[in-house]
This record gives C-alpha cells, structure tokens and sequence, in this order.
C-alpha cells in the first residue's frame, strides 16, 4: 500500500520566506511526527500529534515554526521568515500506535529544505 | 541525563564479525522498543521490534531487551559491507500518548 508522501522533496527558497511543507500520512495512522535532520547529525523532535489529543509541540525551536493537521490525516508544517539555519531535511513519519502500545513509525522520505 | 542515549561510534568491525550496538533509556515505563537503519540520504527503516524482556531474533539480527537495566541492544551476526548505516534506538514511554524517543544513533562501518 501507499507509504507516507511528503512534498515537496526538496525547496529551494530565499531567506525571509515563508515555506510549506506537506506530509500524508498512511491511511489509518493515528500518530504523526515531525523531525529535522542537519547534515550528519542525528534526528531533531519538532511536533506530535497523536489522534485527537492535543499536539506535543515541546520541539518546535521557534515560534517561526508551526503544524496543523487537519481531519486526523494530512499534515502541514509552516516555516515563517526563514533563515539560514533552518536548512536542513524536514522527515514525516506515522504510527498507528494501536493496541494500547506504542508501534513503530513509517518514515517519508524527507523535504530538502534549503534556505539561500 | 538523555531518555535515550547510544555511543555515537563509529563502531567498526570486519566484514563477518559480530556488530553489537546498545542503547540505554531513562523512562522505566517504557513499553515498546525499536531499532532503525539510516543510510546516509536517506529515510530511517525499521529493522526490529522488541516488546518483551529476552531475545527476538530475525535473520541475522537479534535484538535483546533487559528491562530492569533499561537497555535494549542490537547485535548483527556475519556483518555485512552493506550493514554500513547509522543505527538508531527509539523508545516509545509509557505517558504522552505513546510519543516516541529516538536516540542520537551509532554509525556503524563494516570493513570488507
């Protein structure tokens, strides 16, 4: 079946900007995560949504950065006045997290964001 | 003290050797336990789940949870040039609604 889609797969941009970016999750899958990967470096924690509930926005590092997910399903992560550290590759992942225990996550394969 | 926390390596080991990779974690609720492979550029990929204390093996992989020490591990059998990746542990707790923590990872090079 379909994976998790993200778009763009990669943005170039100027700095100042404000970028957008698209995660579909997997039919079905309640749980839906944002990360941030710098070269060479290990995965950033952005934001969590867990079905209903209210999101888990402790990693956003500014209030530059913000995500809705609208319906329970597709995701948007919004990037307002961007600078030069913000490049990097944005990842989506889903969960169904069904069973009463966490399930592992599916991972897009990542938005390249890259900020002149 | 980091929730999950991996030696960041690199860990290198010749090609038919046995790789173990560990993992430590802070959150003594914690339920659900996994292991990812990332190839540089690309997407992490699940490679082992582990619920339950003991071992759980899958081809050339097994994976080991010790619960009362809070660690988890991943070991590799007859390694593989090809197991060249960054490997990283990833925990779900037992509050936030099941919210998942990865750690920083190991890299890991398999010398042919």
């Amino acid at each position: 079946g379909a994976g998790v889609s993200q778009s763009p797969s990669n943005k170039v941009t100027e700095k100042g900007k404000d970028v957008e970016l698209r995660c579909d999750p997997i039919s079905g899958h309640t749980a839906l995560y944002w990360y941030r990967q710098s070269l060479g470096q290990g995965l950033e924690f952005l934001i969590y949504f867990q079905g209903n509930s209210a999101p888990d926005k402790s990693g956003l590092p500014s209030d530059r950065f913000s995500a809705e997910r609208t319906g329970g399903s597709v995701s948007t992560l919004t990037i307002q006045r961007t600078q030069q550290e913000d490049s990097a590759v944005y990842l989506c992942a889903s969960s169904p997290n069904r069973g009463g225990r966490g399930q592992p996550q599916h991972f897009g394969d990542g938005t390249r964001l890259s900020i002149l | 003290q980091k929730e999950v926390e991996q030696n960041s390596g690199p860990l290198s080991v010749p090609e038919g050797a046995i790789a173990s990779l560990n993992c430590t974690y802070s959150d003594r609720g914690s339920q659900s336990f996994f292991w990812y492979r990332q190839y540089s550029g690309k997407s992490p990929e699940l490679i082992m789940s582990i619920y339950s204390n003991g071992d759980k093996e899958d081809g050339r992989f097994t994976a080991q949870l010790n619960k009362a020490s809070q660690y988890v591990s991943l070991l590799i059998r007859d390694s593989q040039p090809s197991d060249s990746a960054t490997y990283l542990c990833a925990v779900n707790g037992n509050t936030g609604g099941f919210k998942t923590i990865f750690g920083a990872g190991t890299r890991l090079f398999v010398k042919a």
